[in-house]
């Protein structure tokens, strides 16, 4: 059974500072998906990881993926206020058409 | 553009009632699925579907029924609510073709409160 897992849950850090948020995942997969939700709205996807060493940027988000370890990192490079909300990874289990996710980071990045 | 469409975003049950959150999507995706999220844990696979009359289990499917008799529509019926099943409820889509992502389309979330 896959299993996702996410550190750390909660995250509060300073305007202008560097953090990675990381998912680990327990069985075969090759797909990787980030997505960001706002208190009281949807998930909005940020990256799709469809490779071993995919790497993806937007912004100040990188997203990489490394299917040997079985992780996922979300780097946050010189963090700003607006990315304050909650990121969750989901992995597509192989050979299945179930998405897991895991439990996301509650990201708060103070002014 | 629609994309995916939940009714209703609101709704509260008494416990033993019974209701149906309704998804639509009008991307001709073959995948549909719906999810549960509550504090602390994430989202949480309920059911899903890979195309018309095709549906299959999730993490947590006791309590809930689907049925899938056209591409655009994946409703999700509770039969008899009960107080465990307060949460928000997503409907999620997207093509499931090997040439394809799999990125998931979420809906806006429909708050469901069972008293």
């Amino acid at each position: 059974e896959l299993k996702v897992e996410q550190n750390p849950l909660f995250l509060s850090m300073q305007e202008g500072k560097n953090y990675t948020i990381y998912c680990n995942y327990s069985t075969t997969s090759d797909r990787l998906y980030w997505y960001r939700q706002d208190p009281g709205k949807s998930l909005e996807s940020l990256f799709v990881l469809l490779s071993n060493g995919a790497v993806k940027q937007e912004g100040r988000l990188m997203a990489s993926l490394d299917t040997k370890a079985r992780l996922s990192t979300l780097h946050i490079t010189a963090a700003v206020h607006d990315l304050s909300a909650t990121y969750f990874c989901a992995v597509l289990s192989s050979g299945t058409y179930k998405y897991i996710f895991g439990t996301g980071t509650r990201l708060k990045v103070l002014a | 553009n629609a994309g995916v469409t939940q009714t209703p975003k609101f709704q509260v049950l008494k416990t033993g009632q019974s209701m149906t959150l309704q998804c639509a999507q009008d991307m001709n995706h073959e995948y549909m699925s719906w999810y549960r999220q509550d504090p602390g844990m994430g989202l949480r696979l309920i059911h899903y579907s890979v195309g018309a009359g095709i549906t299959d289990q999730g993490e947590v499917p006791n309590g809930y029924n689907v049925s899938r008799s056209t591409t655009e529509d994946f409703p999700l019926r509770l039969l008899s609510a009960a107080p465990s099943q307060t949460s928000v409820y997503f409907c999620a889509s997207s093509f499931r073709t090997r040439g394809g992502t799999g990125e998931l389309f979420f809906g806006e979330g429909s708050r469901l409160t069972v008293l």
